[in-house]
């Protein structure tokens, strides 16, 4: 399957700053990125999807001011968290599909953000 | 809205038994795809196996095999053979048709334990 790489794989931060989590398709063109936040045991909640050179479509109750995502290229999209609160600490997925009914999705490998 | 149900939050299984993971959904659309996705520790999302709608076969990839219950709406997972390396989160998952943005919708998720 096609590679989507994740950066960093985990990440602390101090209450307040902001963090910027990167996805990556390695060997194929990203039409389509999804970002994903998942807590421990549970499931995988979908934040939003971006399309590239498209504005991000948020998913209802995913604050846009605070999760600030970018997908400027086929290849990368970066999630922002900004300002960000303990509250924040979670583990985000993200995946990378590109065009066609029938694309597969494939996931990075996911980031771990703490918030001290 | 379409929904994914896994109604049985941990599964275990003696190690070369067969386990079998349920799923229902609902949707009113009558073109979509359906996937098995496992989540070992590491957390990196692996695409276990993909059912397609209009296809009345169910799919097997080796020791992993589907029973697709389309008027049912049911969608189980059933694991051969079972190996320790199997242990892990089991998420059931439902994409819509073509034409939408392939955004996949998750079911709450089935620990599996494997016992030696």
């Amino acid at each position: 399957g096609a590679v989507v790489s994740q950066h960093p794989s985990w990440v602390i931060c101090k209450s307040g700053t902001s963090v910027k989590i990167e996805c990556r398709s390695l060997d194929f063109q990203a039409t389509t990125m999804f970002w994903y936040r998942q807590f421990p045991k549970q499931s995988l909640m979908l934040m939003a999807t971006s399309n590239e050179g498209s504005k991000a479509t948020y998913e209802q109750g995913v604050e846009k001011d605070k999760f600030l995502i970018n997908h400027a290229s086929l290849t990368l999209s970066t999630l922002t968290v900004t300002s960000a609160h303990p509250e924040d600490s979670s583990f985000y997925i993200c995946s990378a599909r590109d065009s066609g009914p029938r694309a597969e999705a494939f996931f990075g490998q996911g980031t771990r953000l703490t918030v001290v | 809205a379409q929904t994914v149900t896994q109604s049985q939050p941990e599964m275990s299984v003696q190690e070369a038994e067969t386990v079998t993971l349920s799923c229902t959904y609902d949707t009113s659309e009558s073109d979509y795809y359906l996937f098995w996705y496992k989540q070992p520790p590491s957390r990196q999302m692996i695409l276990v196996i993909r059912q397609e709608a209009y296809k009345q076969q169910n799919a097997t990839e080796n020791r992993f095999s589907v029973n697709f219950q389309k008027a049912a709406k049911s969608f189980s997972l059933k694991i051969s053979d079972s190996q320790l390396g199997d242990a892990a989160m089991y998420f059931c998952a439902y994409r819509p048709p073509s034409g939408n943005t392939g955004k996949l919708i998750f079911g709450q998720g089935t620990t599996l334990q494997v016992k030696p």
